[in-house]
Order: structure tokens, then C-alpha cells, then sequence
């Protein structure tokens, strides 16, 4: 089955520690994205690339950091630099920049920082 | 600017009544509209989808949702909700030319029985 997965569901972190999320489509989906959810605000994008080792920022990127080195793959890393990384984090991937498609949405992560 | 608002944060019905959740866009092109659903703790799934022609679409559990380009919105609409429909339901619209999509802040639907 097709699918974008995230990993882990759940994650604790202490302050001041760096932590990584993880997220793989096997969708063949040449754009993806991050996004952070926080009750009443909807989704926040942090970073997204349409290609392979590029990436833009998003709304709400200070703190965060990603790379993309395989097109299947795309981590997130929450630095200690995020004041509040406490949410739950969203991955999804699209058809490239060419045709115009809905995006896929893995199950999500939820960070708390403790 | 690209933007979506759903003026209604928090909508409860009663089982068996209709539902109609409002979206308005603000978009400098064609728009391309979506609604999706999300339960607690899950990852959203796709509702339904607005790209051209007819401006009432068909969408998965039975919801639908017209497109009217004068007032700018993609209202969501289902005839007789059920008890599972309860949950976060989101508008969209995009991609821009940099592939970006924008959401509203989500309408929360409670079902009682």
C-alpha cells in the first residue's frame, strides 16, 4: 500500500535537546511538507521541498531544520532553539510542481517537551 | 494574499440533521479547493476536491461541497450526519506557484445523539 508514514507517534524530549522526526512516502511524490498543528490554529507550514536536496521555509521555520537527500524521505529536526516545540506535527507529500493534486498526510507525531 | 477562513470554530448538530460548514477564500488565481477530515490524534484525509467544471462536488461519506466563485466559497455540506462524522474538518485551497497549500484554522463538529 501507498502511504506516507511518521515516526515515532509519540515523542518526549527534555529541554534543550535536539530531536528529529521522521517521514517516508512511497507515493513516488516529488514535494513535501511539514507542518505544525496547535489547537485553534489550524496547520502551520515550517518547511517544504519540491525537490530533491532543496527546501523552502515556511511560516514558522525558526527553530526548525530539515534536509532532503532521497525523495522518499524527509526529517524534521526540532532544535533547542524552538521556544515552544510542544504540538503535534504533521508530514504530507503532493505531485510535483506540474499538475495540480491534493496532498497525502501521514498520521503525525506528537512532541512534548518536558 | 492566499488565505482561507472558516468563521465557525466549533458547530454541534444533532444525529440525522443536515450539516453545512463554511469555507471562504481568498486567492489571486483559479482556485484549487479541498476539504479534508481529521479524527483526534490522526493525520488528515481528503473529503473532496475542486479543481474545474461542475461546481457541486461529490465527495467520500456522503458530503459535498459547491464552489461559488462570486462569494468566494467552497461550502461543505452533508444531508443527514451520523454519529461518526464527529471530528475536525478543514479547508484548503492551492497549490501557489510555489507548490504551497493554506488552510483554515478548522471547524470542530460534535454529533449528539
Amino acid at each position: 500500500d501507498g502511504g506516507i508514514t511518521q515516526s515515532p507517534k509519540y515523542l518526549f524530549r527534555k529541554e534543550g535537546q535536539n530531536v528529529t522526526l521522521s517521514c517516508e512516502q512511497n507515493l513516488n511524490h516529488d514535494a513535501m511538507y511539514w507542518y505544525r498543528q496547535d489547537p485553534g490554529q489550524g496547520l502551520r507550514l515550517i518547511y517544504y521541498s519540491q525537490i530533491v536536496n532543496d527546501f523552502q521555509k515556511g511560516d514558522i521555520a525558526e527553530g526548525y531544520s530539515v534536509s532532503r537527500e532521497k525523495k522518499e524521505s524527509f526529517p524534521l529536526t526540532v532544535t533547542s532553539a524552538q521556544k515552544n516545540p510542544t504540538a503535534f506535527y504533521l508530514c504530507a507529500s503532493s505531485t510535483s510542481r506540474h499538475t495540480i493534486n491534493e496532498q497525502f498526510f501521514g498520521p503525525g507525531t506528537r512532541l512534548t517537551v518536558l | 494574499a492566499q488565505s482561507v477562513t472558516q468563521p465557525d470554530i466549533h458547530i454541534t448538530v444533532s444525529e440525522g440533521a443536515s450539516l453545512e460548514l463554511r469555507c471562504n477564500y481568498s486567492y489571486g488565481a483559479t482556485p484549487y479547493l479541498f476539504w479534508y477530515v481529521q479524527s483526534p490524534g490522526q493525520g488528515l484525509q481528503l473529503l473532496l476536491k475542486y479543481f474545474s467544471g461542475d461546481t457541486l462536488v461529490q465527495g467520500i461519506k456522503g458530503f459535498e461541497a459547491e464552489f461559488k466563485r462570486s462569494q468566494s466559497s467552497f461550502n461543505l455540506r452533508k444531508p443527514s450526519v451520523h454519529w461518526s462524522d464527529a471530528a475536525e474538518y478543514f479547508c484548503a485551497v492551492g497549490p501557489n506557484t510555489g507548490n504551497q497549500f493554506y488552510f483554515g484554522t478548522g471547524t470542530s463538529l460534535t454529533v449528539i445523539p
